[in-house]
């Protein structure tokens, strides 16, 4: 057990929805990451935060969005959802944004468009 | 561009027998390199990391990684796998600068045979 929970575990939803997905750090972990893990993308990096301000954004969809909350919980909001965005959705935390920080990840969300 | 290859989907070895699972990085900077492994339905688990100085790390699990500068590699090793070793290996990198967002390989899935 990393220490990242992650919710809900699944979720299954419709083309053109919106959903969230939610994240809590390891305690004492500031940085949250969010990555994508899809069979023909592989795992992306989408968006890192740090004690509630952005960090780092990579392939992340404007459709999508993630914000960090002031108790360290970080949630990524997709929307317009399209059959392409059915993935595992993993969620990371470290206690740094710099340095080579090692990441722990949660279980992941499975997400199922259809 | 940063980029992590990994040349190989699949590595087949023989319980006991030594393994080796490879990686090569492209990255402009001062790498930071990473080897996770993923069990199914499971997130990814870290195992160990080289930042600099020896170029032999080693990490969990009796796993070790030798980082060569001039080949650009970062090779995991194992000198006696286990069939619970069986699972999707990922070499990772960051860079100093680039706030500890990870670029991953497309994984190696590693299967050991009775």
């Amino acid at each position: 057990d990393s220490g990242v929970t992650q919710t809900p575990k699944h979720l299954i939803t419709a083309t053109g929805q919106r959903v969230t997905l939610r994240c809590s750090p390891r305690s004492g972990d500031l940085s949250v990451y969010w990555y994508q893990q899809s069979l023909d993308q592989g795992l992306q990096f989408l968006i890192q935060y740090y004690n509630g301000e952005e960090r780092a954004k990579g392939n992340i969809l404007e459709r999508f969005s993630a914000q960090q909350f002031p108790d360290l919980h970080s949630e990524l909001n997709l929307s317009s959802l399209e059959l392409g965005d059915s993935a595992l959705y993993f969620c990371a935390s470290s206690e740094r944004d710099i340095g080579a920080s090692e990441q722990y990840f949660g279980p992941g969300t499975r997400l199922t468009v259809t | 561009a940063q980029s992590v290859a990994q040349p190989e989907d699949q590595v087949n070895v023989a319980e006991g027998n030594p393994l080796t699972v490879k990686c090569t990085y492209s990255v402009s900077g001062n790498p930071y390199l990473f080897w996770y492994v993923q069990y199914p339905n499971r997130g990814l688990q870290f195992l160990l990391k080289y930042i600099t100085g020896d170029n032999l790390v080693k990490g969990s699990y009796g796993f070790e990684a030798e980082f060569n500068k001039s080949q650009t590699s970062f090779h995991l090793k194992k000198p006696s796998a286990l069939v619970s070793d069986s699972a999707l290996y990922f070499c990772a990198v960051s860079f100093s600068g680039g706030y500890n967002k990870l670029i991953f390989g497309a994984g190696t899935r590693l299967a050991v045979h009775p």
